[in-house]
């Protein structure tokens, strides 16, 4: 199995401050790491895939980066709508794995 | 649009079946795509049960594998969970999904709202 290792586990931050999310992955997963985001109560929805490429609706302040083994989520100025958790994914192998996840919460 | 509809019954006693079904809706599971679930146990993290492809192919997560059957009804456009022998680690929100296919890599682009499944005596 394919460990996803995210960084950190929780976050406290302002509204406008510049988030970096971190997934490390076990083995070299090429650029086949997804992000997604979850709201209470909800399913989660996919933000980046291929670690770099924005979904289709995805405000521009979401980003990513990375191959290989060590991939980034970047929100440049964070929203009131963007306190969530936020998830990366693995589809390198045919048995997926997620991260533990990241808590993004108001400071 | 597709759209995704998981049904079961929301509580199991220990050591029984847990069975669901999704109900695909704008799409025909026929037609291709890989088809599976993803559980949450409340408070926690996701986790990938496995998926099914639209010829029948199967793949599970290795945790899971000795406990899991997803198979798929074309005819009515539904394709099913079955985890036997649970245990209260078992309880979950289960969440059917469909992937995407950009092309050198797939994501998962279609979810169902999630059906809680409680395991109790």
């Amino acid at each position: 199995d394919i460990q996803m290792t995210q960084s950190p586990s929780s976050l406290s931050a302002s509204v406008g401050d510049r988030v970096t999310i971190t997934c490390r992955a076990s083995q070299t997963i090429t650029s086949y790491l997804n992000w997604y985001q979850q709201k209470p109560g909800k399913a989660p929805k996919v933000l980046i895939y291929a670690a770099s490429s924005l979904q289709g609706g995805v405000p521009s302040r979401f980003s990513g980066s990375g191959s290989g083994t060590d991939f980034t989520l970047t929100i440049s100025s964070l929203q009131p709508e963007d306190f969530a958790t936020y998830y990366c994914q693995q589809s390198y192998s045919t048995s997926y794995t997620f991260g533990q996840g990241t808590k993004l919460e108001i400071k | 649009q597709v759209q995704l509809q998981e049904s079961g019954p929301g509580l199991v006693k220990p050591s029984e079946t847990l069975s669901l079904t999704c109900s695909v809706s704008g799409y025909s599971i026929s037609s291709g795509y890989y088809w599976g679930w993803i559980r949450q146990p409340p408070g926690k993290g996701l986790e990938w049960i496995g998926f099914i492809y639209h010829s029948g192919s199967t793949y599970y997560n290795p945790s899971l594998k000795s406990r899991v059957t997803i198979s798929v009804d074309t005819s009515k456009n539904q394709f099913s969970l079955k985890l036997r022998s649970v245990t209260a680690a078992d309880t979950a929100v289960y969440y059917c999904a469909r992937d995407v296919d950009y092309g050198s890599g797939r994501y998962v682009g279609y979810w169902g709202q999630g059906t809680l499944v409680t395991v109790s005596s």
